[in-house]
């Protein structure tokens, strides 16, 4: 059965920093690209980015929210995939899931930015 | 990019139908056929239910259809059942390797 597991998320002050993680089981991860989304809480979805396979050259793509503040990257050979996050905003704060395989989504880690 | 439209909420009683939209530009919605839909229980991830506008994702009923009209894409559930209460959100391809969701519809089934 294919699942994600998101990890990381916790409280940190605005204009810090914070690192998720996304470990994948039961597909190919090498062959999917990895797309993050969030969501903060009573709100919508919203799209963050996504980064693609080796295949695709591990190219990335950010929402215009997020760019030059978050980063993506994965180890194929860990299957886990990676949101490093600076520079937080209070507006940041969400729950943050990973995507990817035929749509697949873990459970999401809860990001709060709060002084 | 700004959010897709939604109405905030729509409700029907079991064994109706509805229909929820989403509203967009040419630079999204009217300019690619790649919407997707999303069910999502509370407390849940978010669960793929239709691509490419009007494909069904295996397993899922066809009491769910997508469709589209110019830069406003919908969903229409039929046969309405109590488990279909739940939050919809649209999601279009924007260009450029892009995604926008809409700002979710919440379904109460009466």
């Amino acid at each position: 059965e294919a699942q994600l597991v998101e990890s990381g998320g916790g409280l940190v002050q605005p204009g810090g920093s914070l690192k998720l993680s996304c470990a994948a089981s039961g597909f190919s991860f090498s062959d999917s690209a990895i797309q993050w989304v969030r969501q903060a809480s009573g709100r919508g979805l919203e799209w963050v980015g996504r980064i693609r396979s080796k295949t695709n050259t591990y190219a990335t793509t950010y929402a215009a929210s997020v760019k030059g503040r978050f980063t993506f990257s994965r180890d194929d050979s860990k299957s886990t995939a990676y949101l490093e996050m600076n520079s937080l905003r209070t507006e940041d704060t969400a729950l943050y899931y990973c995507t990817g395989g035929s749509d697949y989504w873990g459970q999401g880690t809860l990001v709060t930015v709060s002084s | 990019q700004s959010a897709l439209t939604q109405p905030r909420s729509v409700s029907g009683s079991p064994g109706q139908s509805v229909t929820i939209s989403c509203t967009g530009t040419s630079s999204d919605v009217g300019g690619y056929n790649y919407v997707s839909w999303y069910q999502q229980h509370p407390g849940k991830a978010p669960k793929l239910l239709i691509y490419d506008v009007s494909e069904r994702r295996s397993g899922v009923p066809d009491r769910f259809s997508g469709s589209k009209s110019g830069n406003t894409a919908s969903l229409t559930i039929s046969g309405l059942q109590a488990e279909d209460e739940a939050d919809y959100h649209c999601c279009s391809y924007a260009g450029n390797y892009i995604l926008i969701f809409g700002g979710g519809t919440k379904l109460t089934v009466l």
